[in-house]
């Protein structure tokens, strides 16, 4: 199993460009989850989805948007990339509302 | 004020020599409090569930354990591969859904 795989690794957009991070999960997770991590801070939730066709938002939603229309993808838009969208992005999945897989993460800068 | 605090921030540690890091919380309807392990850019590997006070974990040279306000995760004889962050994690029910919020880790440091 390769668990969650993220695409890119690495990115670099200039303000006001849009672009999707990829997820996929290949261990039927129903749940599955978007992070950003910012130096010195905790995990935040965007957005989470419990199964195909629905999604929540999380804590910090603004400026992404999510779909679900598989049990394994679970991608990531942002639209007009800002300066304060500069994170390290990760997806995660779990069978449960409980432990989480995360995949390797997404490091995005915008200039 | 943040519903999950870690302590401390960093810790650095002579191979061999145990230590504890600390997860507190302020949060009302516990419903897990998780332990995660993160090395350098890398995502976040699970580790333990605690669900209930008294509960207790182990994998190798950690030990995690709960009480009704905190956790610990106890690393005895550490050795340099354990160097990492180290991340907890509260599942609980607030506004009529459950929640789940992160601390800031404890960059852990093990030198040989």
């Amino acid at each position: 199993n390769a668990g969650v795989t993220q695409t890119p690794k690495f990115r670099i957009l200039k303000i006001g460009q849009s672009m999707t991070l990829q997820c996929t999960q290949d261990m039927n997770h129903n749940y599955m989850y978007w992070y950003r991590q910012d130096p010195g801070m905790g995990l935040k939730l965007i957005y989470y989805s419990v199964g195909a066709g629905i999604t929540d938002k999380g804590e910090v939603p603004n400026g992404y948007n999510v779909s679900r229309s598989t049990t394994e993808d679970f991608p990531l838009r942002l639209e007009l990339a800002a300066p304060s969208q500069t994170s390290v992005y990760f997806c995660a999945s779990s069978s449960r509302a409980y432990e989480q897989y995360f995949g390797p993460g997404t490091r995005l800068t915008v200039t | 004020e943040d519903q999950v605090t870690q302590s401390p921030e960093a810790l650095r540690l002579q191979e061999g020599e145990s230590s504890s890091l600390n997860c507190s919380y302020t949060v009302s309807g516990l419903r897990g409090l998780f332990w995660y392990r993160q090395d350098p850019g890398k995502g976040p590997e699970f580790l333990f569930t605690l669900y209930s006070a008294g509960e207790e974990k182990e994998k190798e040279r950690l030990k995690a354990t709960l009480t009704k306000k905190e956790s610990f995760l106890h690393i005895t004889a550490p050795k340099p591969e354990d160097s990492a962050t180290y991340l907890c994690a509260v599942r609980y029910l607030g506004s009529g859904s459950e929640k789940l919020v992160f601390g800031k880790g404890t960059k852990l440091t093990v030198n040989p």
